[in-house]
């Protein structure tokens, strides 16, 4: 009964260093975001996909890329890791449209020094 | 410029009593509101919801109220366990879900 699952869950890079983080769900949903938590700033939204090869812009995608190659995979990478983006990051999914209950991952804690 | 607030970052209760939890919205244009629950060191979880056409949904001991024309939302855990002790986040939805920034919840047993 995985759900979302989120790899890493922890990382430390250092500025400039480049990383991807992978999202994977078993529950063939058509859509899946990646979100990430700052203090005081609740969730938000990076990156969405509405289908296998489809990617769009959320709130704050400066920094990210995403690409969504298979329907159960949706990856975040950072190309040149910056101290500002130290953060969780989570990844969802949700059956369609993005009212409908998000499923979350438990999260990657990511540090850039 | 958050359009999802939640005003109170913790709140405390006793075990028994009742929990509000308040949201408020900038944009008229939402249109599904949802509360989710998170544990430490885990991803949120859906907890429940309401559309912009209802007032009112109940589930258990949640419940969650919308007021459309003061742009406000509330939920209501009676009664309060220690096992709802966790961060609440409001959500609002149109074309993409906007949070608020979570209110944590502690319930004294």
């Amino acid at each position: 009964n995985a759900g979302v699952t989120q790899t890493p869950k922890f990382r430390v890079l250092k500025t400039g260093q480049s990383m991807t983080l992978l999202c994977a769900q078993d529950m063939n949903h058509e859509y899946m975001y990646w979100y990430r938590q700052d203090p005081g700033m609740g969730l938000r939204l990076i990156h969405y996909s509405v289908g296998e090869g489809t990617t769009a812009k959320g709130e704050v995608p400066d920094g990210y890329n995403v690409s969504r190659l298979k329907k159960q995979n949706f990856l975040l990478g950072l190309e040149s890791a910056a101290p500002s983006q130290t953060s969780v990051y989570f990844c969802a999914s949700s059956y369609n449209r993005p009212n409908q209950p998000q499923h979350f991952g438990d999260g990657t804690r990511l540090s850039i020094l | 410029d958050q359009q999802v607030k939640q005003n109170s970052p913790s709140l405390s209760v006793q075990e028994g009593r009742i929990s509000i939890l308040n949201c408020d919205y900038t944009n008229s244009m939402f249109d599904y509101f949802l509360w989710y629950k998170k544990y430490p060191a885990e991803g949120p979880t859906f907890l429940i919801s309401i559309s912009s056409i209802k007032d009112k949904n109940e589930d258990g001991r949640f419940t969650v109220f919308l007021n459309k024309s003061a742009k406000h939302l509330s939920l209501h855990i009676v009664p309060s366990q220690p096992g709802d002790s966790a961060v609440y986040f409001c959500a609002a939805s149109n074309n993409d879900m906007r949070f608020g920034a979570g209110t944590r919840l502690t319930v004294k047993p």
